[in-house]
């Protein structure tokens, strides 16, 4: 089944403890991006990759650290983890997010993160 | 910067009930996504309409993309308590093809 998979699905934290959410794409799909989801501020994008090597800081990416290695993973690293960092996180991986061809995202099941 | 307006934020209607939402911008967009989540889970794409005036149907969806290419309309026709779920329009970036933005989207719940 072509999907998204992010772990953990639920965490909880300290501030300043480093914690990496996993994302992995069975899809071959190049592009892959992190969006956080807030009430009243919808899906903002943190970072996004164009392929392996490739990233870019997405609208709200301070905090927040990616690396892509490999093209089905994408993890999401914060190295230092503060209360307004609380919020959930998506996965989302794409050909091409932006194309007029209907091949808009795939979004993984999320990771819901609270920083104490 | 390119915002994605959406109405109403909320919508709480009866089944059977026909309902819109609309999604306005002041920019022009080269296409506009329509995606639906569920309370739980991530967003999943229902259609793109790329073509001004351009009229898609899924089942008891349709979708309109404004002839300026600046906004887009979802009627849903006798909806159904499953209907219910966050809807969102999104739309690439005039920067680059690879960046979507996405708008706050419409809460919608249909009652049995």
């Amino acid at each position: 089944e072509a999907q998204v998979t992010q772990n953990p699905r639920y965490l909880i934290t300290v501030t300043g403890k480093k914690l990496t959410v996993t994302c992995s794409q069975n899809m071959n799909h190049e592009y892959m991006s992190w969006y956080r989801q807030d009430p009243g501020l919808g899906l903002r994008q943190i970072y996004y990759s164009m392929n392996v090597e490739v990233t870019d800081k997405g609208d709200v990416p301070e905090g927040y650290k990616v690396s892509r290695k490999e093209k089905r993973n994408f993890p999401l690293i914060l190295e230092s983890p503060s209360p307004n960092q609380t919020s959930l996180y998506f996965c989302a991986s794409s050909l091409w997010p932006g194309s007029g061809r209907g091949l808009g995202y795939t979004f993984g099941s999320g990771t819901r993160l609270t920083v104490v | 910067t390119q915002l994605l307006e959406q109405s109403p934020q909320f919508l709480s209607i009866q089944e059977g009930e026909n309902l819109t939402v609309y999604c306005n911008s002041s920019s022009v967009f080269s296409s506009l996504q329509w995606y639906r989540q569920e309370p739980g889970e991530g967003p999943v794409l229902l259609v793109t309409v790329v073509t001004g005036g351009e009229v898609k149907k899924l089942k008891r969806l349709t979708f309109q993309f404004g002839d300026a290419r600046k906004d887009s309309s979802l009627h849903i026709t006798a909806a159904q308590p499953g209907d219910t779920g966050l809807y969102l329009c999104a739309g690439p970036s005039w920067r680059s093809n690879y960046k979507l933005t996405f708008g706050k989207g419409t809460l919608l719940t249909v009652n049995p």
